[in-house]
């Protein structure tokens, strides 16, 4: 089956730039969504199709991806992006989400 | 406004069968597919399965096949999981949400753009 890794937690200070990475077979063939969950909250879409950024979630969200990793990244990070980021590929006719990464913002 | 809206939360006991739903407004309910996550206490985001109401197609992760079934009615738009025999196991909270389909140079991508808050099951 189609596995997708996540770091399990990566730190990142205040106004600085997270990184968040996504590694698979081929991932950047997959057209990689990343989601964020809140505590408490339902999973919230932030990338879709690797890079694109639906409307309403700010322009310091940015994805990318490269061969079997997608990345997602924060720059100027606030305490509100404090959560769970996870991310998604569609291999054939199912979803598989990654372990999703805790981002502390220290 | 699209919203997904979700049944009430549900304590039940092992052995006991139980159907969630998930109602649709906003949107051609028959236009897009919808998809069950599952997420259990603590844990990551788990990807069940998917319908399209247009057709009642559905296709389920290989995890879940045989374990729930995915349904809809067009007629209110609402999507449903269930469960035939409850394990203590299916203690999660389970999300529906929307999959939307785009196309590039013919190529079809998926995203779930719409989630539902929710719904906590708890077997005991």
């Amino acid at each position: 089956s189609y596995e997708l890794t996540q770091p399990p937690s990566v730190s990142v200070s205040p106004g600085q730039t997270a990184t968040i990475t996504c590694s698979a077979d081929r991932l950047e063939n997959k057209n990689a969504c990343w989601y964020q969950q809140k505590p408490g909250q339902s999973p919230v879409l932030v990338i879709y199709k690797n890079i694109k950024r639906p409307s309403g979630i700010p322009a310091r969200f940015s994805g990318s991806s490269s061969g079997n990793t997608a990345t997602l990244t924060i720059s100027g990070t606030q305490a509100m992006d404090e959560a769970d980021y996870y991310c998604q590929a569609w291999d054939s006719s199912t979803a598989v989400f990654g372990g999703g990464t805790k981002l502390t913002v220290l | 406004e699209v919203q997904l809206v979700q049944s009430g939360g549900e304590v039940k006991k092992p052995g006991e069968s139980l159907k969630i739903s998930c109602q649709a407004s906003g949107y051609n309910f028959a236009a897009y597919w919808i998809g069950w996550v599952r997420q259990m206490p603590g844990k990551g985001l788990e990807w069940m399965g998917i319908i399209y109401p247009g057709d009642s197609d559905t296709k389920y992760s290989p995890s879940f096949q045989g374990q729930v079934a995915i349904s809809v009615d067009k007629s209110i738009s609402t999507a449903y999981l269930q469960w035939n025999s409850l394990e203590a196991s299916d203690t999660a909270i389970y999300y529906c949400a929307r999959r939307v389909t785009e196309y590039n140079f013919g190529y079809p991508y998926y995203f779930m753009d719409v989630w539902g808050k929710g719904t906590t099951v708890t077997v005991s």
